[in-house]
């Protein structure tokens, strides 16, 4: 069936080193991305977004990749803080009407000091 | 500027009870969303209002019901609830007007049923 998933679960970084989780979806429907970063005790908060027709975005120490020939989307921090330990999602949106955002399962940043 | 205020942000019931989480936006947003969250499952979508006085199914929308009062408030309700109900509950709100659904969610309301 369709889904948004994530390849790792849980990724150790050493701080000041660079960060890339992994996203896998499955349909090529899909033509909105999203990346959100959730804290403990916090709601899920947007990082970046990018759309179907575009390969890659950049933000602020952070870069989303696209790359829909696999079906597989990125998101890469650069530097990584510890600031930036938290669980992050990828999203898609588009399947069953733009009001329905479907999220992946997540995947763990911890960053070592 | 608050954003997305949920309430309560801990309760819990005993199986059966009922209970509302009060969801409320200052953002002028027109689209409002329940989501629950448990663990290796991601968010699951309940209920969603795309405008005052609609709302639709989600997902998991059963045991749940919703009221859009008006454009800022967003209510979730649990008529009889059971222990599968417990989880971390989260509201959201959007504002579609550039094309693109950005989420922006609320602190998140714990429940937990016994």
């Amino acid at each position: 069936g369709e889904s948004v998933g994530l390849h790792l679960p849980t990724l150790s970084v050493q701080e000041g080193d660079n960060s890339i989780i992994n996203c896998a979806y499955s349909n090529s429907a899909s033509d909105y991305f999203i990346w959100y970063k959730q804290e403990s005790g916090k709601g899920p908060q947007f990082i970046i977004d990018i759309r179907s027709n575009m390969d890659k975005r950049q933000g602020q120490r952070v870069t989303v990749l696209l790359n829909k020939t696999v079906k597989h989307l990125s998101l890469q921090i650069a530097a990584t803080q510890p600031g930036d330990s938290a669980v992050y999602f990828c999203a898609e949106n588009g399947r069953g009407g733009y009001q329905k955002v479907t999220f992946g399962i997540g995947t763990k940043l911890q960053v070592i000091p | 500027n608050a954003g997305v205020t949920q309430t309560p942000k801990f309760q819990v019931l005993k199986t059966g009870q009922s209970m509302t989480l009060q969801c409320a936006q200052d953002m002028n947003h027109n689209s409002m969303y329940w989501y629950r969250q448990d663990p290796g499952m991601g968010l699951r979508l309940i209920y969603y209002s795309a405008s005052e006085g609609t709302t639709d199914k989600g997902e998991v929308p059963n045991g749940y019901n919703v009221s859009r009062l008006n454009k800022r408030e967003f209510s979730l309700r649990l008529e009889s609830a059971a222990p599968s109900q417990t989880s971390v509950y989260f509201c959201a709100s959007s504002d579609e007007s550039s094309g693109a659904n950005v989420l922006t969610f609320g602190a998140g309301s714990r429940l937990t049923v016994l």
